[in-house]
């Protein structure tokens, strides 16, 4: 299994801000993956990000929001613009195999 | 589209005992791969078993197993002899199969599962 690191690991912002969330992995992935954790829910699909190409959005999501990086096989970035009270949840990145995924400890962002 | 449904909100059994939480799920994949995951306070989701649709075999992982129907859409978690430690979140996850890439993971409401000592 692949090791997955966050930064930061938590965050307190004022609203109309933004915030860019860091996911490094220890090995060369092709595809990386972006999902939302809002308070006491189940987690939701955010975006998919192969390096080279532009990252795939959710119904829901949408690139101004949400601008995603992806400029190597072992990093990529989560920025959330403009934050809002809504935007406050907890933001983590997976890597997939063909068969699995394995998910980073998150970033849990407070937007005040 | 995809949809994970889990019934229990909540579920709470005396340690060693056994338990079984519900999963079922909605597709027209006929290729796919099931998850549990586990969540606990920490927040890291932590893989607990993978079953792939193609297999009759149920998946088990010490004292994880599963129960799968393909038929039904049904994919049970049961945790034997449980401990303290198994306390935790716990979401159900379906992923498409996609040609030898990945694919992301649609997820159940989850069910929160205490272990009283």
């Amino acid at each position: 299994s692949a090791v997955i690191s966050q930064k930061p690991s938590r965050d307190i912002c004022q609203r109309g801000t933004s915030l860019t969330i860091q996911c490094q992995v220890d090995s060369q992935v092709t595809m990386m993956f972006w999902y939302r954790q809002q308070p006491g829910q189940s987690l939701t699909l955010i975006a998919t990000a192969n390096q080279g190409s532009e990252a795939t959005y959710e119904s829901g999501f949408v690139i101004d929001k949400f601008p995603i990086s992806r400029p190597n096989l072992t990093f990529s970035t989560l920025t959330v613009s403009n934050m809002s009270p809504e935007d406050s949840s907890i933001y983590l990145c997976s890597v997939g195999g063909a068969d699995t995924q394995y998910f980073g400890p998150g970033t849990r962002l407070t937007v005040l | 589209a995809q949809t994970v449904t889990q019934s229990q909100p909540e579920m709470s059994v005396q340690e060693a005992e056994t338990v079984t939480l519900s999963c079922t799920y909605d597709t027209s994949e006929s290729n796919y791969y099931l998850f549990w995951y586990k969540q606990p306070p920490s927040r890291q989701m932590i893989l607990v078993i993978r079953q792939e649709a193609y297999k009759q075999q149920n998946a088990t992982e010490n004292r994880f197993s599963v129960n799968f129907q393909k038929a039904a859409k049904s994919f049970s978690l049961k945790i034997s002899d449980s401990q303290l430690g198994d306390t935790a979140m716990y979401f159900c996850a379906f992923m498409k199969y996609s040609g030898g890439g990945a694919d992301g993971l649609t997820f159940g409401k989850g069910t929160h599962l205490i272990i009283q000592p």
